[in-house]
């Protein structure tokens, strides 16, 4: 089975503290995921994909194949950070191919 | 950068009625476009998958006869919520892929802003 899994529903941190938002998956193949954010009253928008391997705003994530994690990291959070974050997987299975699964999200709140 | 433009934002109707929402890649050609369901504070879950030309392709548990998706050309999808009732209220996304970017994995979906839908 396709399945994104963001054990966090709420996650808060003071300001300058690192922050680590969860993500698991399960996927038979090789895994494409991607993170997205959703700022308060905006659209949802493209964070990072883990093929890039690059960091935005601060923000890395590494694919650990192993533990079958995709996990977001900041050292020092911002509280421009505070937001909704979402894992997604792309699932190249059936004729529809690349649709994403997505998490049930992460509300990031970094707090002054 | 590729936009979506999603309109209208926010519409409350009676009952019964029927809804269009529409969903248009502003300066790139999306083969591709994808509707989704968002409850407060919860996850998208995808709808359907609206491929121009062609039939959408629904996910189960979606009514096909109750969200009718068209695709008729590269830069528009539309979704029309038939005889609309309350618990069809929530906010509708569309996200589009862009043509030119190649495989999928480099095709990052663009998001439009969301239709708040209610229904008295």
């Amino acid at each position: 089975a396709q399945r994104v899994t963001q054990p966090e529903k709420l996650l808060s941190v003071f300001k300058g503290a690192p922050v680590e938002l969860k993500c698991n998956y399960s996927y038979s193949g090789s895994p494409e995921l991607f993170w997205y954010v959703q700022y308060s009253r905006q659209r949802l928008q493209l964070l990072l994909r883990h093929i890039s391997r690059e960091s935005i705003k601060g923000f890395t994530a590494d694919l650990n194949k192993g533990e079958t994690s995709f996990h977001l990291k900041k050292p020092f959070a911002q509280e421009e950070d505070s937001a909704m974050y979402y894992c997604a997987l792309l699932s190249l299975y059936g004729n529809q191919g690349g649709k994403l699964i997505f998490g049930q999200g992460t509300e990031l709140s970094v707090k002054p | 950068g590729a936009v979506v433009s999603q309109h209208p934002s926010w519409v409350i109707c009676k009952s019964g009625t029927s809804v269009k929402i529409e969903c248009r890649s502003l300066d790139f050609q999306a083969t591709t476009m994808f509707w989704y369901r968002q409850f407060p504070k919860q996850s998208l879950m995808l709808m359907a998958t609206s491929n121009e030309g062609s039939k959408a392709t629904y996910e189960q548990g979606v009514e096909k006869d109750k969200f009718l998706i068209n695709h008729a050309s590269l830069t528009l999808s539309t979704l029309t919520v038939t005889s609309a009732h309350p618990e069809d209220s929530s906010f509708y996304i569309c996200s589009a892929r862009d043509l030119r970017q190649g495989p999928y994995s480099n095709q990052p979906q663009h998001f439009g802003d969301g239709t708040r839908l209610s229904i008295l």
